[in-house]
This record gives structure tokens, C-alpha cells and sequence, in this order.
């Protein structure tokens, strides 16, 4: 079973809209968040991170938290077409090395 | 500033024959190493990590070994590939074990096993 689930699989958003992704885990030792992005034929760079239950805000990227329900979501406003890419949710346990799992991903696609 | 190389970039390979890939992380002393694959536009799957050389461990069975000779490089290796070990492999490093580290992957190396 996916530990991490993410939705949706594709998205396409006009150049200047928001971007929007889901990520729901299902095991509730997750307590470290993470969003990837990986663009073709390259290494995923981590974008955010999230911890706390809320908002964190950094540039034109907000993560959501709510670790009651376990999801987690990432907005992206005034999309450009350099954010196309394919995005990962990324959740840890408190600690182990093997406690890190990733999404299947959700590929965005920002039309000019 | 840290640098992670991997190499090659890209490897065709038969079915049967053997592998090494390998990984050298430069301006960082004692990372904490990973391998992971991807299935092309597929989730990654971590496979290997290595807190310090010598030590690897495994996190699944895909007939794939890794080993660490030196604090800076991280090898994987097969002596017989499988079609499904095609895909993508990265190296990663973090700063430690914690959650609160980032994990900073190479390039990659893209195989193609036929």
C-alpha cells in the first residue's frame, strides 16, 4: 500500500494561475513534510519544507499542513511555464533512514 | 558549496551482464548517503543508505548491492541486470537522520537494460 497518496496525478493551469496539489498519508508516525520537484531528465530539488499543523509561506509557494487529517497540500500563485515539472509530497517518520517515502507525483504543465 | 556527481549519465546495457554505478559528494565531510530508483515519471524508491564507510544498508531486494569505500563516493552494482532494474538512479545526501534534513540528489543515471 502507498504510504503517501498524492491527487492530482496531472494538472495544466494557464501561465499566471494557481497551482494546486494533495498529498494524504496514511501512517501517523509521519511527522516531517516535504515538497520535490523534479523537472525532466533531472534530480528532484526540494522546494518546502512543513512541520506544524498550518500555513508556511515562502515566495510564491504556500504549504498546508493538518496533521489530524494527515494531508498536506502546496499552492503555487502567478504559475510560470519554468514551473512545469513533475511535483513530489515526501513524508518522514520522527527518525530511521528508511522512514522516508515519496508520492507518485503530480505533473503540472503551465500553458503560456 | 557542495557538489554531487554521478556517473555515467546514461548506460545501455543486456539483460545478464553486470553494473556499476557511482556517486561522489565533494565539500561535504561524513554525508549521510542514499541510492534511489524511479521508474520513468514514477515515484522514487529508496533503495540503499550509509550513515559512514563501510556501512550500507538496504531498504528493499531489487538483486542490487551498494557499498561505500570512501567518506565522499557511494557505489551501486549488480553482477546480473534484470530488465526491471531499467529506470533512473539518484544519489542523494542529507546532513543527518532527522526529518528536518533535505535530502539533495545528483543528476541521476538513466539505464536501459534490454
Amino acid at each position: 500500500q502507498q504510504k503517501v497518496q498524492q491527487s492530482p496525478e496531472s494538472l495544466s493551469v494557464p501561465e499566471g494561475g494557481m497551482a494546486s496539489f494533495n498529498c494524504t498519508s496514511s501512517d501517523r508516525n509521519f511527522q516531517y513534510f516535504w515538497w520535490y520537484r523534479q523537472h525532466s531528465g533531472e534530480g528532484p530539488k526540494a522546494l518546502m519544507s512543513i512541520f506544524s499543523d498550518g500555513d508556511k509561506k515562502e515566495g510564491r509557494f504556500t504549504a498546508h499542513l493538518n496533521k489530524a487529517s494527515l494531508h498536506v497540500s502546496l499552492h503555487i500563485r502567478d504559475s510560470q511555464p519554468s514551473d512545469s515539472a513533475l511535483y513530489f509530497c515526501a513524508a518522514r517518520a520522527h527518525t530511521g533512514y528508511q522512514n522516508f517515502y515519496f508520492g507518485k507525483g503530480t505533473s503540472l504543465t503551465v500553458i503560456p | 558549496a557542495q557538489t554531487i556527481h554521478q556517473w555515467p549519465v546514461a548506460e545501455i546495457k543486456a539483460v545478464g551482464s553486470p553494473l556499476s554505478l557511482g556517486c561522489t559528494i565533494k565539500g561535504k565531510s561524513s554525508p549521510n548517503l542514499y541510492w534511489y530508483w524511479q521508474a520513468t515519471g514514477g515515484t522514487l524508491q529508496q533503495l540503499f543508505y550509509s550513515i559512514t564507510v563501510g556501512q550500507v544498508e538496504s531498504v528493499v531486494q531489487l538483486n542490487l548491492s551498494a557499498s561505500r569505500p570512501k567518506d565522499d563516493q557511494f557505489i551501486l552494482s549488480t553482477e546480473k541486470l534484470l530488465l526491471s532494474h531499467s529506470g533512473f538512479y539518484l544519489c542523494a545526501w542529507s546532513l543527518g537522520d532527522w526529518g528536518v534534513y533535505e535530502q539533495y540528489f545528483g543528476p541521476g543515471t538513466r539505464l536501459t537494460v534490454l
